[in-house]
């Protein structure tokens, strides 16, 4: 199977500007996260969906936001870039199998705010 | 909220070298897993263990959850383990709280 893919893998942006970054999860999974990893606060739980519905959300201010589409593709969207949101955004799907979790993570993109 | 606790936060070692990392959590969990991150940044997960041993080839690990704490024993390392250590705590509502990471370097 293929692994996880996430689109793009580099970006610049301008302070102001909105982003949206893509996520498509091995075949057949349907559990969706997504984190954001800084130098400064570490790996950080953003959300995570499932069957297009966010199950739950980290401690980030509303211009962040994903959502869940029927195919289990995920896309996360930040509004009015800030300097501080350069950062690695990780996506992991996710599956139960004999009662254990294993999170399969995507390459990430980076993400670089001017 | 719960706090998720690593050391060392750094260790290098001579390729060959066992060692231990270790992760303490300030409150019961639902689970925790461990993850490796290569110097390319990619995410490996290692194991899902809320509680007892699990091995896989060199690592294993051991989680004593009323305790609070899982620790991470690599043996025979090799300069391909080098990264940074990642555990994880799952709490209620699916919430994942990462610790800060040990960075390794194995030497070759």
């Amino acid at each position: 199977k293929a692994g996880v893919t996430q689109t793009p893998r580099y970006l610049i942006k301008t302070r102001g500007q909105q982003v949206t970054l893509s996520c498509s999860p091995i075949s057949g999974h349907r559990s969706v996260s997504w984190y954001q990893q800084t130098p400064g606060q570490g790996l950080q739980f953003l959300f995570e969906y499932f069957s297009e519905t966010q199950r739950n959300k980290g401690n980030f201010p509303g211009r962040f936001s994903g959502r869940q589409f029927s195919n289990s593709r995920s896309e996360m969207n930040v509004s009015t870039l800030e300097l501080g949101d350069s950062a690695l955004y990780l996506c992991a799907s996710k599956v139960w199998d004999r009662a254990q979790e294993t999170q399969y993570f995507g390459p990430g993109t980076r993400l670089l705010v001017l | 909220g719960i706090q998720v606790e690593q050391s060392p936060p750094d260790l290098i070692l001579q390729e060959g070298a066992n060692s231990t990392l270790r992760c303490n959590f300030s409150d019961s969990v639902n689970n925790l897993q461990w993850f490796h991150q290569n110097p390319w940044g990619q995410l490996i997960n290692l194991f899902y263990i809320p509680s007892g041993t699990k091995q896989n080839g060199r690592l294993s690990a051991t989680t004593v959850a009323t305790e609070r704490y899982s620790l991470l024993y690599i043996s025979s390392s090799q300069t391909t383990d080098s990264g940074v250590y990642f555990c994880a705590a799952y709490t209620g509502g699916f919430k994942t709280i990462f610790g800060a990471g040990t960075r390794l370097f194995v030497k070759a």
